[in-house]
């Protein structure tokens, strides 16, 4: 079965570039989310999508935005980066309306900022 | 936010039971109790989840105490491959809203 699919695996970056991590969806689900999990942290919501609108907002700094395209898919885009944003960046997809469905977790990316 | 209290890490032996606490006493009506689970270097993975009544699945069996402020998820025969960190959370019915993440409870399994 299908999974989520998130790219890249792996990113290095320097302090103050910019990055952008992409997720796709479970195909048919129309609902994304965003979490960041630092080292030896447990993961932390960042901002989830439904239907190309945004639907939560939590510990997302205003340096990153990001948003849900016609596809479903999902890029967060990250600016001016710095040292505290080296963290696994997990993508979760979910469909709605039907009851309160489980969330499905992509790999991550490992984002590394040198 | 309605929140939960586990143990920080627990120990197992390979193919015994292993049941893992969850205290929830603010837990409100409409709360769903869901669990979800971590292995080393992956994503979260989802368990099981109930509202009242006990539940079972491949993975495991959820273990919900009646007046719904505490719960246990059950496997019923660790393996080494259960060796993760795993969250018990609690979701409102509402649905699509995040799931939001505590302190876990990292399990290891011994050979």
């Amino acid at each position: 079965a299908a999974g989520v699919i998130q790219s890249p695996r792996h990113l290095i970056k320097e302090k103050r570039e910019t990055a952008t991590l992409k997720c796709y969806p479970i195909p048919r689900h129309d609902t994304v989310y965003w979490y960041q999990q630092g080292p030896g942290q447990d993961p932390q919501f960042l901002i989830s999508f439904y239907e190309k609108m945004q639907s939560d907002k939590g510990s997302i700094p205003d340096r990153f935005s990001a948003q849900q395209f016609s596809d479903y898919h999902s890029e967060l885009n990250m600016s001016s980066l710095e040292l505290g944003d080296s963290a696994l960046y997990f993508c979760a997809s979910s469909t709605w309306p039907w009851g309160l469905e489980k969330l499905f977790f992509g790999s991550g990316t490992q984002l590394s900022v040198l | 936010d309605a929140k939960t209290t586990q143990p920080n890490s627990m120990e197992s032996n390979e193919e015994e039971p292993v049941h893992l606490p969850c205290n929830h006493s603010t837990i409100s009506g409409t709360d769903y109790i869901h669990w979800y689970r971590q292995l080393p270097s992956q994503g979260p993975e989802y368990v099981i989840h109930g509202l009242t009544s006990n539940v079972n699945n491949r993975m495991a069996s959820l273990a919900i105490a009646e007046d719904r402020k505490s719960s246990t998820l059950i496997l019923h025969r660790a393996t080494l491959r259960d060796a993760a960190v795993y969250y018990c959370i609690l979701r409102d019915n509402a649905g699509n809203t995040p799931l939001v993440f505590g302190k876990g409870t990292r399990l290891s399994v011994i050979a």
